[in-house]
């Protein structure tokens, strides 16, 4: 079963505008979130996190948010650059010694 | 040493060969994952290590694959018998213990793809 889901397999938007990359989760006892980005050949790369007791998280042009209630969260990329093209995974884990759990990912697409 | 780095980068063997690949964590972590990723999907948990002990592994992780960590420091993946289905990227990750990085963040290494034949 996914416990974390990333519904769009793909995002296409233009540079300048706003991407917003949504990821939901099943397992209540995740308590820790974060964004990763991908490119080709290329191991996963830490973006931006956040802990379950905040709903917001911002860093430079990176805000996360959280709905708890929802099991909902989501990445706002803004201003969108070509450069911002490439797999982002939303992962989540539990307390303590639990392993990160991954989405399947969704491809940006940046168009100039 | 600024990463995790992963030998090979790329593996081709045929059906029913034993293959090993090597993980050099960042020195400062104490922890050291293994993920496995395959077209399409998210990277997927196979196993991690804490120093040298082996604290968890995924029931992927079949008989036929064996990891080690024998001083605290690099880890071997070894597949046993290889199958088309383990065809894969192999991701090796390392961290500082939970608490000690309040973002919980792992960092990953470029992965060892495996093509079996």
């Amino acid at each position: 079963d996914q416990q974390v889901k990333q519904n769009s397999p793909s995002l296409s938007v233009q540079e300048g505008r706003i991407s917003i990359l949504n990821c939901d989760y099943t397992n209540s006892m995740f308590d820790y979130f974060l964004w990763y980005k991908k490119y080709p050949a290329e191991g996963p790369t830490f973006l931006i996190s956040i802990s379950s007791i905040k709903d917001k998280n911002e860093d430079g042009r990176f805000t996360v948010f959280l709905n708890k209630s929802a099991k909902h969260l989501s990445l706002h990329i803004v201003p969108s650059q070509p450069g911002d093209s490439a797999v982002y995974f939303c992962a989540a884990r539990g307390s303590g010694n639990t392993p990160l759990v991954f989405g399947k990912g969704t491809r940006l697409s940046v168009i100039a | 040493d600024t990463g995790v780095s992963q030998d090979p980068r790329h593996k081709i063997t045929k059906r029913g060969q034993n293959v090993t690949f090597r993980c050099d964590p960042i020195s400062e972590h104490n922890r050291l994952y293994w993920y496995r990723q395959t077209l399409g999907q998210g990277p997927e948990f196979l196993t991690y290590f804490q120093n040298e002990a082996q604290l968890e592994k995924s029931r992927l992780l079949s008989d036929r694959f064996s990891a080690e960590r024998p001083k605290g420091s690099f880890s071997t993946l070894e597949i046993q018998r290889t199958e088309q289905g383990d065809s894969a990227m192999y991701l090796c990750a390392s961290s500082l213990r939970w608490g000690r990085s309040n973002t919980g963040e792992l960092f990953f290494g470029e992965g060892s793809r495996l093509t079996v034949l």
